[in-house]
């Protein structure tokens, strides 16, 4: 049974350009939530998508937009990176809203 | 919004020796407590939750207990070994509404178990 898979891996931006983090939640499950994890933080709710649509949003500008396919998988899009994006942006899967949530291994963005 | 705080932020502790960890939160209306591990240059997995219908659970060596009337639940870990070693977080999250799913973390805590 696979887990939340995350790619890439590490990613390094200059600032100004935009990025794009890919996520395939847990066999079964079907919503998936972004986090933002800055270091020495706790991670930072970004957005949460279920049924192909955006459902809840954190305290994010627009910069940060998101996508999920049929298949359950998202995207997270950050346009104009600032040096402030750098981050381990983690996503977490869950079954329709259920309570638990399962982390993915997280992508480690760098802006410079 | 919904804040979590968390207590203390470092932690040490001798192997065989008791760690508890706290949290408050701030929005009643909370009903679901997970707690994370985190080990360096991994991913958060989730070790143990409590539901606010529940005043305490435990799994082997971990314990979690709720306080609603107080707003702040906590995180026991009994006979320590080296490889609990992490940082821990506690996280909240909101019954139902527009909150549904979102969870709100706290600071973390550097867990130290010295052999």
């Amino acid at each position: 049974d696979a887990g939340v898979t995350q790619s890439p891996t590490h990613l390094i931006k200059t600032r100004g350009q935009q990025v794009t983090l890919r996520c395939s939640p847990k066999s079964g499950h079907d919503t998936v939530s972004w986090y933002q994890q800055a270091l020495g933080q706790g991670p930072q709710f970004i957005f949460q998508y279920y049924e192909e649509e955006e459902r809840q949003r954190g305290n994010f500008p627009d910069r940060f937009s998101g996508h999920q396919y049929p298949n359950y998988s998202s995207e997270l899009n950050v346009n104009a990176l600032l040096l402030g994006d750098s981050a381990l942006y983690l996503c977490a899967s869950s079954f329709r809203g259920a309570y638990e949530q399962y982390f993915g291994p997280g992508t480690r963005l760098t802006v410079t | 919004g919904e804040n979590v705080e968390q207590h203390p932020s470092t932690l040490s502790v001798q192997e065989g020796d008791s760690a508890v960890i706290k949290c408050t939160y701030s929005d009643s209306a909370s009903n679901y407590f997970p707690w994370y591990k985190q080990e360096l240059g991994k991913r958060p997995q989730l070790i143990i939750d409590i539901r606010s219908n529940v005043g305490e659970k435990k799994d082997q060596r971990i314990a979690v207990t709720l306080n609603k009337t107080a707003k702040h639940f906590s995180l026991h870990i009994t006979e320590t070994q080296p490889e609990d070693s992490a940082v821990y977080f506690c996280a909240a999250r909101r019954a139902g509404g527009t909150s549904y799913g979102k969870l709100t973390f706290g600071q973390g805590t550097i867990l130290t178990v010295h052999p």
